[in-house]
């Protein structure tokens, strides 16, 4: 465990469902991520949340949807999604000091490897 | 364009035998060059950071080096449990704002 868990670690839905995403940390970090990871893709960032507050949003579909409640808690809402979303989505954190973005690597989850069917 | 480019693709090593993975960036104002190791079925797992030309950092069997263009992970008498996608990030300020910029990675594969 990396001190990142994300639920479920897998997940097949229909383009007609609606589903949730779960990422938790109590690593005491207060910037968190979603990622999307496809096969012979970089990562491409989806949202950031700087201590709760959505800080990026890098032209994500509406289709998703994100929450952050507190700063150890981040979901995904995913609704009415197309087949080529199916990819690995990645949550990660890293600590932030202020804003300054200090250089420390990401902490990632294990992922939820999602497919739309 | 800020551009990360990571070679080979993929690279398979017979166990005992030394190599090097590249990292080439293109990119304003870095900040930052991270490397990550990602084994199949889980997220990438933090390994090194470095942040200006001539550093130098090891860990185990893997050592990272940087130059102003390009970063080097060597892989010295790899096993076969090393075998994992390598992956190389940079963390750049153009303008003020925070960009991070991932490769596409190298797949290793240590032969017993």
């Amino acid at each position: 465990e990396t001190g990142v868990t994300q639920t479920p670690r897998h997940l097949v839905m229909g383009m007609t469902n609606k589903k949730s995403l779960k990422c938790e940390q109590h690593l005491g970090h207060n910037a968190m991520y979603w990622y999307k990871q496809s096969a012979k893709k970089p990562l491409e960032l989806m949202f950031v949340y700087n201590f709760k507050e959505q800080t990026e949003n890098n032209s994500v579909p509406s289709r998703f949807s994100p929450e952050c409640p507190n700063s150890s808690h981040l979901f995904l809402h995913l609704h009415t999604l197309q087949p080529e979303d199916s990819a690995l989505y990645l949550c990660a954190s890293r600590p932030v000091r202020g804003t300054d973005l200090t250089n420390y690597g990401y902490t990632f989850g294990s992922g939820t490897r999602l497919t739309v069917v | 364009e800020d551009q990360v480019t990571q070679s080979p693709e993929a690279l398979r090593l017979q166990e005992g035998e030394s190599s090097s993975l590249n990292c080439s960036y293109t990119v304003s104002g870095l900040r930052g060059l991270f490397w990550y190791r990602q084994d199949p079925g889980k997220g990438p797992e933090f390994l090194f950071t470095l942040y200006s030309a001539g550093e130098e950092k090891e860990k185990e069997r893997l050592k990272a080096t940087l130059t102003k263009k390009e970063s080097f992970l060597h892989i010295t008498a790899p096993k076969p449990e090393d075998s994992a996608t390598y992956l190389c990030a940079v963390q750049a300020s153009p303008s003020g704002t925070y960009k991070y910029i991932f490769g596409t990675g190298t797949r290793l594969k240590v032969l017993a």
